[in-house]
């Protein structure tokens, strides 16, 4: 497709299960960036993929998130353990590094 | 490191002009300045960037001072479909990181 896209759209799981997020980015872009939203908040930085490499994920919460992109292209974000203040969008953006984002439509995670 | 302040929200009507200024004192020399739209459950989407004194596209333009410190969105005769969150964005560091502030709500009204 064009654009960047991010499967499941929704996703409901219960505490303690595992989850993963996927985001398909524009062919060719190099930059990858992973997102968390909360109702009436500001897109919260996760992690930052440069080609398969992990540049920054200072933005990860704690060990239970971890998120690869072993080709360059495609990239899962794993939730273990969920827990109820996981729920959230998570945004997924990718870039040819310009500073102009491109994003997905989100995985909107919720957990019972 | 870069930080980003904006205003929380603004009310305007339909035809005006709408200005949203966004403060970040500490943006490195060569880094750029971008603006994003989001509607509702929707990610955000790319308005406007620009480097330094003015960028203008279809949708709106871009004032920067010669300082840097700050920037200025300007929506020109806003629509009731201009109503949504807007925010400025500057890397906030060298490394790529890219951080979104809290962002400005903005409400057209009829």
């Amino acid at each position: 497709g064009a654009g960047v896209s991010q499967t499941p759209s929704n996703k409901v799981t219960e505490k303690g299960k595992y989850v993963e997020l996927r985001c398909d980015p524009i062919s060719g872009h190099t930059a990858l960036y992973w997102y968390r939203q909360s109702l009436g908040q500001g897109p919260e930085f996760l992690i930052y993929f440069q080609g398969t490499g992990a540049a920054d994920d200072s933005g990860l919460p704690n060990d239970r998130f971890f998120a690869v992109r072993p080709e360059g292209s495609v990239s899962t974000l794993k939730i273990q353990r969920t827990e109820r203040g996981d729920s959230a969008v998570y945004l997924c953006a990718s870039s040819f590094g310009t500073g102009e984002l491109f994003f997905g439509e989100g995985s909107r995670l919720t957990v019972l | 490191l870069a930080k980003t302040t904006q205003p929380i929200s603004m009310d305007s009507y339909e035809g005006q002009e709408v200005n949203i200024t966004c403060s970040h004192n500490n943006i490195a020399t060569n880094d750029y300045i971008t603006w994003y739209q989001q509607f509702p459950s929707q990610g955000p989407r790319f308005i406007i960037q620009g480097y330094k004194t003015k960028v203008t596209n279809e949708v709106a333009s871009l004032f920067i001072p010669a300082d840097r410190k700050s920037s200025t969105l300007s929506l020109p005769r806003v629509s009731l479909s201009d109503t949504a969150v807007y925010y400025c964005l500057v890397p906030y560091n060298q490394g790529g990181k890219l951080i979104f502030g809290q962002g400005t709500e903005l409400s057209v009204k009829p």
